[in-house]
């Protein structure tokens, strides 16, 4: 099956700092989803970006899928953006494949 | 706008007890509906799937199964609990099968 790898694991950042976070997959996909993950739990829909460029107020992500990866920016990061990001992919009607996440801590 | 609602937040049940949590989503008809759980690893792992009343996709085997009766409900039950149940139960919808995830709050599971 596919493989996920995002990078890096852990992110630690002082609030209004950038970030980039990469999730790197093993074979051509359909879809791919960024996930938010807060400190309670939720789970946050950010992108479904299967290609291209996706901007949505601090955060855009960019999905090259030729070269099988994607990238998450987040810019002037506040203590809220804190928790596990997700990249999940899937091919063509199998289950989505999530990534094991980055955990980001941003301080004030 | 839609919602998806799950219950219950937490739960600790004994080892042998049943299990049933329920997931209602609002505002939307005949949902893909999912059934993931978390382990303390962090990933996810996706357990059941359906794309319509009665029609459950096991993922994997294990001791749950799951149910859906109504269009926009969607249960996961145990006749027994085993300690390995433990963990982060989340639901999830779409419009269209493994497009755009939605997920509910999630149910804490502590099998003890």
């Amino acid at each position: 099956g596919i493989q996920v790898e995002q990078s890096p694991p852990d992110l630690i950042l002082q609030e209004g700092a950038n970030s980039t976070l990469r999730c790197n997959f093993s074979d051509s996909v359909n879809n791919l989803q960024w996930f938010h993950q807060n400190p309670w739990g939720q789970l946050i829909n950010l992108f479904y970006i299967p290609s291209g460029t996706k901007q949505n107020g601090r955060l855009s992500a960019t999905t090259v899928a030729t070269e099988r990866y994607s990238l998450l920016y987040i810019s002037s990061s506040q203590t809220t953006d804190s928790g596990v990001y997700f990249c999940a992919v899937n091919q063509a009607g199998t289950a989505l494949i999530f990534g094991k996440g980055t955990t980001l801590s941003v301080s004030s | 706008s839609q919602t998806i609602h799950q219950w219950p937040a937490t739960l600790v049940q004994p080892v042998g007890s049943p299990l049933s949590l329920e997931c209602t989503v609002e505002g939307t008809s005949n949902p893909n509906l999912y059934w993931y759980r978390q382990a303390a690893g962090r990933g996810l792992q996706l357990l059941f799937y359906s794309v319509g009343i009665g029609q459950i996709s096991s993922e994997v085997p294990q001791n749950l199964s799951a149910s859906r009766p109504q269009d926009r409900q969607f249960i996961l039950s145990s006749k027994k609990l085993l300690l390995s149940d433990s963990g982060f139960y989340l639901c999830a919808w779409s419009i269209r099968f493994n497009e755009k995830l939605f997920f509910g709050s999630g149910t804490q599971l502590s099998v003890l």
